[in-house]
């Protein structure tokens, strides 16, 4: 069974970069399959922010492309998301997940509320 | 590709059944997932393949459809069927595209 925990400050400023590290346990993030992130604003629906394989080869929303990285680091079994220049309309609910063997999600972190705010 | 579900709330009284519907603006075969997300919690995988059940999904949930029309079916809805249901499409990506929800709730 795969675990996947969100760990990341839960405030951030205006213009400044949000970043979440996603701690996966009892799976090796070097057996393959898709980690994602997926958000949700307050209130509202799931939105998908990107995708990042094993090989390091990553796919994203052409509505976040330009403001977001995600990485993988299979030494420390975890991936990470980052979001430069963010403003109130980022705030939401962000999860990490697994895909299966298509990019859907089978596994999914409890979320982390991460609010934009001065 | 857009998702569109409907309706946006569907009331329904424990034990009947319900039907949510998922269109896509363009066909996607059958690569169309459903989730169940409750207050508070990620959402869960129901559905994958347009009609195959998750791991430990009970079989009063089924799917079905294929190119742009789908269709959720919760039999003798059970009081921890209450939910949001979510479809999305991974047929062609990025992005990959979640449709806006349906809220089932207790009639």
């Amino acid at each position: 069974q795969v675990h996947l925990q969100e760990s990341g400050p839960g405030l951030v400023k205006p213009s400044e970069t949000l970043s979440l590290t996603c701690i996966v346990s009892d799976y090796s993030i070097s057996s393959g399959y898709y980690w994602g992130w997926i958000r949700q604003p307050p209130g509202k629906g799931l939105e998908w922010i990107g995708n990042v394989f094993l090989s390091g080869n990553s796919f994203y929303n052409p509505s976040l492309k330009s403001r977001v990285t995600i990485s993988i680091d299979t030494s420390k079994n975890q991936f990470s998301l980052r979001l430069i220049s963010v403003t109130a309309a980022d705030t939401a609910v962000y999860y990490c997940a697994r895909s299966l063997g298509a990019p859907l999600f089978g596994y999914w972190g409890q979320g982390a509320l991460v609010t934009v705010s001065s | 590709i857009v998702m569109t579900q409907s309706p946006a709330t569907l009331s329904v009284s424990p034990g009947e059944s319900a039907t949510l519907s998922c269109r896509a603006s363009q066909s996607v075969g059958f690569n169309l997932a459903w989730y169940q997300q409750k207050p508070g919690q990620a959402p869960r995988l129901l559905i994958f393949g347009a009609s195959a059940r998750a791991t430990g999904i009970p079989a009063r949930f089924s799917g079905s459809g294929s190119g742009t029309e789908f269709t959720l079916t919760i039999s003798s809805l059970q009081s921890e069927d209450f939910a949001v249901y979510y479809c999305q499409q991974y047929n062609d990506w990025p992005p990959l595209t979640f449709g806006g929800g349906t809220k089932v709730e207790i009639k």
